[in-house]
């Protein structure tokens, strides 16, 4: 997975509850992505980073915060976990060719 | 709209036999095309991507073609083996969309004995 690691890989958590998925990368690539991959969609951008502490928004944000102080690492924040986040979460990482390497994905089921 | 329609939405074959699959995009000005391996459990892998100038690409037994007159795109994968069962998901990015790209839904392949 192009040296890409998220974590967990699983998590369940609780309606209302903060939850924080973790993207770390070794590839030293700029370009930092967070998708969410839903039955019946395409993966849907969350959010993307194109440098250190410089990020902006995808399609789907709402509900959504994140945070890049390494290059190495991008934070994805559910700051109050609704029903409607279950899904697989999917970070990816690109360089200046664009190529976009995808992680293993975090499962996340909010009850 | 910005859209990636991908089909069939599922399709089963033997072992050997080969296959085609479809996708049709609305996204403009397009950049580049790309198709995605997945495997369950997995994250997305590249095979192929191509420019506008480009209108075939081959990785091993898979071959994509590109008319981007006709925003068309299939995946030929030839004599296919059971490791090929996976999500192939076509992608297309737009030119001046920085690297934010339109995602298709997937066409699910299961290859059986």
């Amino acid at each position: 997975d192009a040296g890409i690691t998220q974590s967990p890989r699983h998590k369940v958590t609780e309606t209302g509850t903060p939850v924080t998925l973790r993207c770390h990368q070794t590839e030293n690539h700029r370009y930092m992505y967070w998708y969410r991959q839903d039955p019946g969609h395409g993966l849907r951008l969350i959010h993307y980073s194109y440098g250190v502490k410089d990020t902006d928004k995808g399609e789907v944000s709402d509900g959504y915060s994140v945070s890049r102080s390494k290059t190495e690492d991008f934070l994805l924040t559910l700051e109050s976990a609704t029903s409607s986040q279950t899904s697989v979460y999917f970070c990816a990482i690109s360089g200046d060719t664009y190529e976009q390497y995808f992680g293993p994905g975090t499962r996340l089921t909010v009850t | 709209k910005n859209q990636v329609e991908q089909s069939p939405q599922s399709l089963i074959i033997l072992e050997g036999k080969n296959c085609t699959l479809q996708c049709n995009y609305t996204v403009s000005p397009f950049s580049n095309l790309r198709w995605y391996k997945q495997d369950t459990g997995r994250g997305p892998v590249s095979l192929t991507i191509m420019t506008f100038s480009e209108n075939t690409k081959s990785n091993g037994r898979y071959t994509a073609t590109l008319d981007a007159d006709t925003k068309q795109s299939s995946l030929h994968i030839t004599a296919s083996q059971l490791s090929d069962s996976a999500s192939y998901i076509c992608v297309v990015n737009r030119t001046g969309g920085g690297n934010k790209l339109t995602f298709g839904t997937g066409t699910q392949l299961k290859v059986e004995l």
